[in-house]
């Protein structure tokens, strides 16, 4: 059974510097993987969504990569803000059925100012 | 562009009551699904719709029942609420389930609590 581990639990680090938040599954045979924000009190907001075929994926200050081979993928945050404090999650999609889509618990991050 | 919007965003019920959860999406995507998510557990699938017209079981559906009403509306429903139910209810769509490579976008959830 796929499992979608996300360690640490929460994070918190001073504001300007980088830091890496981690994502682990079991199964190396997922479709893609996405990465979410999640403000208190708010839904999910998709950050990044890595295929199967890619390495990885960058959007601003952000970059998720992926190594299906060993199971993990990471985020990379660049010059840490106190605006980027929020809960972070990875999911991975199994296959093509919507189905097929399991969830980490999430890093909840806090960027000190 | 309002995306994916639920209501009520806030409910009390007591044992045994009913109620509907309601989603709406506007940006015209095929596939819909409601997840729940309660604290440590990560987000689990209720129920989905790949397609107007049909609906399946996720992870945890007991309790629950979904009426795909349109291409836009996706609802939930509780017939008789459980404390195991108290959660919070997020809607998502995405634009394809069968080829997978689309992003979720998600609704700002229902805080429901069941007394």
């Amino acid at each position: 059974k796929q499992e979608v581990t996300q360690i640490p639990a929460a994070l918190s680090v001073p504001e300007g510097e980088n830091l890496v938040l981690n994502c682990s599954f079991t199964d190396s045979a997922i479709y893609n993987l996405q990465w979410f924000r999640q403000d208190p009190g708010k839904g999910l907001t998709s950050l990044l969504l890595i295929q199967s075929s890619q390495r990885e994926q960058t959007s601003g200050r952000l970059n998720a990569s992926l190594d299906k081979s060993s199971g993990r993928s990471t985020l990379y945050i660049a010059a840490s803000q106190p605006g980027d404090s929020a809960t972070y999650l990875c999911a991975v999609r199994l296959g093509s059925s919507a189905s097929k889509i399991i969830f980490g618990s999430g890093t909840r991050l806090s960027i000190r100012p | 562009n309002a995306g994916v919007t639920q209501t009520p965003k806030f409910q009390v019920l007591k044992t045994g009551q009913s109620m509907t959860l309601q989603c709406a999406q506007d940006m015209n995507h095929n596939s819909m699904y409601w997840y729940r998510q309660d604290p440590g557990m990560g987000l689990r699938l209720i129920y989905y719709s790949a397609s107007e017209g049909t609906t399946d079981k996720g992870e945890v559906p007991n309790g629950y029942n979904v009426s795909r009403l349109n291409k836009r509306e996706f609802s939930l429903r509780l017939e008789s609420a459980a404390p195991s139910q108290t959660s919070v209810y997020f809607c998502a769509s995405s634009e394809l389930a069968g080829w997978g490579n689309s992003p979720l976008h998600f609704g700002n959830g229902t805080r429901l609590t069941v007394t």
